[in-house]
């Protein structure tokens, strides 16, 4: 059974921060990994998806890596607004149609 | 189009009352997903089906949740003889299976949250 760990849970950093997100998963043979962003009582937002032949998504001052033998995978936020304050969840696709997520790192972004 | 909606985005009913959630996908998108999130947790999938058919169902649906699907377009969401466990937030997701394309991204709808007192 797939599981998916995002480490750490919460994060406080003061505004203009470059931060790494982490997302482990627990069964290699994956087809995909997406990050998303959700913001309180809201829905998903997608924000990079990586396909199991690449190793890394870009966009804007987002920038996600996978390393699919080590189940690993981080997502890189450069120079960090305010507005980047969300739960950012990433989610893993293994087998049939089901996405399987981890629990969530909570950011907040201090001005 | 604007996207996978929801209906309605909060639900507050007594246990042991029946629930029915809507979901309207992005248009054309064939495969629906439903997902539930509880407080603090990520999203865990539920059920999806391709078209009007029901593929796959987690263990978490247990015998009083029913999904359909009846036309292909819009799904339905039911919860009878609603327990406290219940409470969360109940997500959507469509995606639009090609042949040819192995993966296909799902999109997210806003979610219904539920409350059972």
């Amino acid at each position: 059974k797939q599981e998916v760990t995002q480490i750490p849970a919460a994060l406080s950093v003061p505004e203009g921060e470059n931060l790494v997100l982490n997302c482990s998963f627990t069964d290699s043979a994956i087809y995909n990994l997406q990050w998303f962003r959700q913001d309180p009582g809201k829905g998903l937002t997608s924000l990079l998806l990586i396909q199991s032949s690449q190793r890394e998504q870009t966009s804007g001052r987002l920038n996600a890596s996978l390393d699919k033998s080590s189940g690993r995978s981080t997502l890189y936020i450069a120079a960090s607004q305010p507005g980047d304050s969300a739960t950012y969840l990433c989610a893993v696709w293994t087998s049939g149609s089901r996405l399987t997520f981890g629990e969530g790192t909570q950011l907040t972004v201090n001005p | 189009d604007t996207g996978v909606s929801q209906d309605p985005r909060h639900k507050i009913t007594k246990r042991g009352q029946n629930v029915t959630f809507r979901c309207d996908p992005i248009s054309e998108h064939n495969r629906l997903y439903w997902y539930r999130q509880t407080l603090g947790q990520g999203p865990e999938f539920l059920t999806y089906f391709q078209n009007e058919a029901q593929l796959e169902k987690s263990r978490l649906l247990s015998d009083r949740f029913s999904a359909e699907r009846p036309k292909g377009s819009f799904s339905t969401l039911e919860i009878q003889r609603t327990e406290q466990g219940d409470s969360a937030m109940y997500l959507c997701a469509s995606s639009l299976n090609s042949a040819g394309v192995f993966f296909y991204e799902q999109y997210f709808g806003p979610g219904t949250r539920l409350t059972v007192t």
